[in-house]
């Protein structure tokens, strides 16, 4: 079975500072895709970044990067120059063979002014 | 704004009722997908569709049904329902069944409350 798991519930950072939103995943296919998702409070989910597991290189989109370390079925993501519109929910998500996505529970970020 | 569609936002019904919920996709998309956000539950997929066929099923309950149209807009049907229903739904589409370019975009969710 596949799992995705994101052991922060909440987080806080500074306004312009850098924060990093862990997560962590299981599966045994090798072929996949690991996403970022950002809900902020209208609910609307908004993709931040994509990584696909067959490329070493690290996803950046702006001031959004991710380190995804394969072997530790690692995925984090850092927000670097935290803005006040940051402040959301951020889910990991897993997409293997079936493509479904499987989501962690999720962390939610506040970003103090 | 992904471009994906949903109507009704918000949905108020009782017990034992059916609703349907609407999607239409990215223009292009193929692939719709249904997934439901509770407090309990998190966020799960319910079902998918390529191109009007079903693809694959999630944790979907009997009472729940979906179906894809050739204009490849979709229709979640929720029947005899209960208060535990009450979620936000949400519809996704991507360009194809499986391919390494496929993303899902997301719609902005229909919230049904369930009285």
């Amino acid at each position: 079975a596949q799992t995705v798991t994101q052991s922060q519930p909440e987080m806080s950072v500074q306004e312009a500072e850098t924060v990093t939103l862990s997560c962590t995943y299981d599966t045994s296919e090798s072929d996949y895709y690991l996403f970022w998702y950002k809900q902020p409070p209208s609910r609307q989910m908004i993709l931040v970044i994509r990584q696909e597991a067959y490329k070493q290189q690290n996803a950046t989109e702006n001031r959004f990067s991710v380190n995804f370390q394969k072997a530790a079925k690692s995925f984090s993501l850092k927000i670097s120059d935290s803005q006040l519109g940051d402040a959301a929910m951020y889910f990991c998500a897993l997409r293997g063979a079936t493509n479904k996505l499987i989501f962690g529970t999720g962390t939610l970020l506040a970003v103090q002014p | 704004d992904s471009g994906v569609t949903q109507t009704p936002k918000h949905l108020i019904t009782a017990t034992g009722q059916r609703v349907t919920l609407r999607c239409s996709p990215r223009s292009g998309d193929l692939s719709v997908y249904w997934y439901q956000q509770s407090l309990d539950q998190g966020l799960q997929f319910l079902i998918q569709y390529y191109n009007g066929e079903e693809r694959a099923k999630g944790n979907i309950l009997e009472r729940f049904s979906a179906q894809q149209f050739p204009d490849l807009h979709s229709e979640l049907n929720l029947s005899s329902l209960e208060l535990g229903d009450s979620a936000l739904y949400f519809c996704a589409s991507s360009e194809q069944f499986r391919g390494r370019t496929d993303t899902q975009y997301f719609g902005p969710g229909t919230r049904l409350t369930v009285l």
